[in-house]
C-alpha cells in the first residue's frame, strides 16, 4: 500500500521568510496530493492540492510542486506570517479512490 | 452552514470499558471516514464507508468497530478500551467523485 513520508517534523522560520515542507510517496499510481493545515485545537482543513497532470500550483503565498519521477512533492509558503503557524499534513491517494494516506505532519512556527 | 459534528468532544474512560464516538454530517456527502491522530504519526485511517452498506477497514482497524446507521451518521466503537487508544479522533466526509475531505472538530479520548 501507499506510504507517505514527511519532513521536517518541526520547522521554525522568521516572519517574512519562506518555508518548505517535503513529502515522498511510494505508490506510483497515486495521482492526487493535498495539503491540510491544522491550527492549534482546530480541525485539519485543505489549503491546496495538486493532481499528477501538473507540476506546480500556486494560490497567493502558497504553492505546491510535484516531481512524479522522484515521487516527491513539496509545499512552499512565501512571506510567512504569524497566522501560518500550524501543523501541516501532506497526503496522497489514487484519484477517485477517495482514500488518503497522510504524512506524519510538520509543526511550523513563525517567529516574529 | 453544512457541517461535520462529533460527540462527545472530550471523553475520559477506564481500561476495559466500551465507548462509542459519534459523527453526524449535514453536508449530504455519502463518504465518511474515521481517523486517529497521534503526535508524530499524523492521521491514520481506522475505517471508511462509501455508503450505508459499504464498510471498509483502514490501516489500523484492530480494536475498533464501526456502524453506519444512515447516510449522515457514522459511529466508531471501542469494544474494550485500552490506554494506547488514547488519541484525538477525527471523522471526515467527502462527496462522490470529489477528493477533498472535510473534517469534524475531533474527539479527545483518554483511556486510563
Amino acid at each position: 500500500g501507499e506510504n507517505v513520508e514527511q519532513h521536517p517534523s518541526t520547522l521554525s522560520v522568521q516572519e517574512g521568510d519562506s518555508a518548505v515542507i517535503k513529502c515522498t510517496y511510494s505508490d506510483s499510481a497515486s495521482n492526487y496530493f493535498p495539503w491540510y493545515k491544522q491550527e492549534l485545537g482546530k480541525r485539519p482543513q485543505l489549503i491546496i492540492d495538486i493532481r499528477s497532470n501538473v507540476g506546480e500550483k500556486k494560490d497567493q503565498r502558497i504553492a505546491v510542486t510535484l516531481n512524479k519521477t522522484a515521487k516527491h512533492f513539496s509545499l512552499h509558503i512565501t512571506e510567512t506570517q504569524p497566522e501560518d503557524s500550524a501543523v501541516y499534513f501532506c497526503a496522497a491517494s489514487v484519484q477517485g479512490a477517495q482514500k488518503l494516506v497522510f504524512g506524519q505532519g510538520t509543526r511550523l512556527t513563525i517567529n516574529p | 452552514d453544512a457541517d461535520v459534528t462529533q460527540t462527545p468532544r472530550n471523553r475520559i474512560t477506564k481500561t476495559g470499558k466500551r465507548i462509542m464516538l459519534e459523527c453526524s454530517q449535514t453536508k449530504g456527502h455519502d463518504r465518511m471516514y474515521w481517523y486517529r491522530q497521534d503526535p508524530g504519526l499524523g492521521l491514520r485511517l481506522i475505517y471508511y464507508s462509501f455508503d450505508v452498506k459499504d464498510i471498509n477497514k483502514g490501516e489500523i482497524s484492530d480494536g475498533y468497530s464501526v456502524s453506519r446507521q444512515a447516510q449522515a451518521k457514522f459511529s466508531l466503537s471501542l469494544e474494550s478500551a485500552i490506554p494506547n487508544q488514547t488519541a484525538l479522533y477525527f471523522c471526515a466526509t467527502s462527496a462522490p467523485a470529489r477528493d477533498e475531505q472535510f473534517f469534524g472538530p475531533g474527539t479527545r479520548l483518554t483511556v486510563l
